[in-house]
């Protein structure tokens, strides 16, 4: 099995920097996404191949990679952005995809 | 755009199969690859697999060999059977584009899951 570890919560105030933490070990030779889920509603992609955002994305979402940790940063985070999180990546061989256990973003 | 429908009874018994449909509109099923993906009430994502409409399928191994995906080119629907449910499948079940671009190599570039249904709630009890 292959497993992505997060952080459960993050806080920040509005207009702070928010960043989110993604680990697994396959992360050096893997992609990894980031999905925003807000309550009651499907995943929506926020970033893809670790820093590309698609279209549509606010550019204060951003995405970068440090081998093992992935990282989703909020800059200027607005009340809006509060929701949960979630990494996703595969295993080594590409075969497993998995999702992070999730953040929950609050923004105080 | 490209939208996407489940559907499917809300309720199965433990030890049946679970059936669920996904109608994409906007564009055929011949044009990408498909997944669906699971939600436990109160907890995180889990990837169940993707496919192509030509057969071509991925699947978490977790799920054994109780997960089957399909397509139906002429009604222009994905579909998922997941058998021998237990309460452990109760669930928020998705179905999502699984976006990317075949390379020359037959490689597969990955540009993630970029649009996803509404989900369809799935409750596994007697």
């Amino acid at each position: 099995s292959y497993e992505l570890t997060q952080p459960p919560s993050v806080s920040v105030s509005p207009g702070q920097t928010a960043r989110i933490t993604c680990s697994g070990d396959a992360l050096p030779k893997q992609s990894a996404y980031w999905y925003q889920q807000k309550p009651g509603q499907a995943p929506v992609l926020v970033i893809f191949k670790d820093s590309e955002r698609p279209s549509g994305i606010p550019e204060r979402f951003s995405g970068s990679n440090s081998g093992t940790v992935v990282t989703l940063t909020i800059s200027g985070v607005q009340a809006e952005d509060e929701a949960d999180y979630y990494c996703q990546s595969a295993d080594s061989g590409g075969s497993l995809w998995v999702f992070g256990g999730g953040t929950e973003l609050t923004v105080l | 755009q490209v939208q996407l429908q489940e559907s499917g009874p809300g309720l199965v018994k433990p030890s049946e199969t679970l059936s669920l449909t996904c109608t994409v509109s906007g564009d055929s099923i011949r044009s990408y690859y498909w997944s669906w993906i699971r939600q436990p009430p109160g907890k995180g994502l889990e990837w169940i697999g993707y496919m192509y409409y030509s057969g071509r399928t991925k699947h978490n191994p977790s799920l054994k060999s109780r997960v089957t995906m399909s397509g139906d080119t002429s009604k222009n629907q994905i579909s998922l059977k997941l058998t021998s449910v237990t309460a452990a499948d109760t669930a928020v079940y998705y179905c999502a584009r699984w976006f990317g671009i075949e390379g020359m190599d037959s490689s597969f570039h990955f540009y993630g899951m970029d649009v996803w249904g509404q989900g369809t709630t799935v409750t596994v009890s007697s």
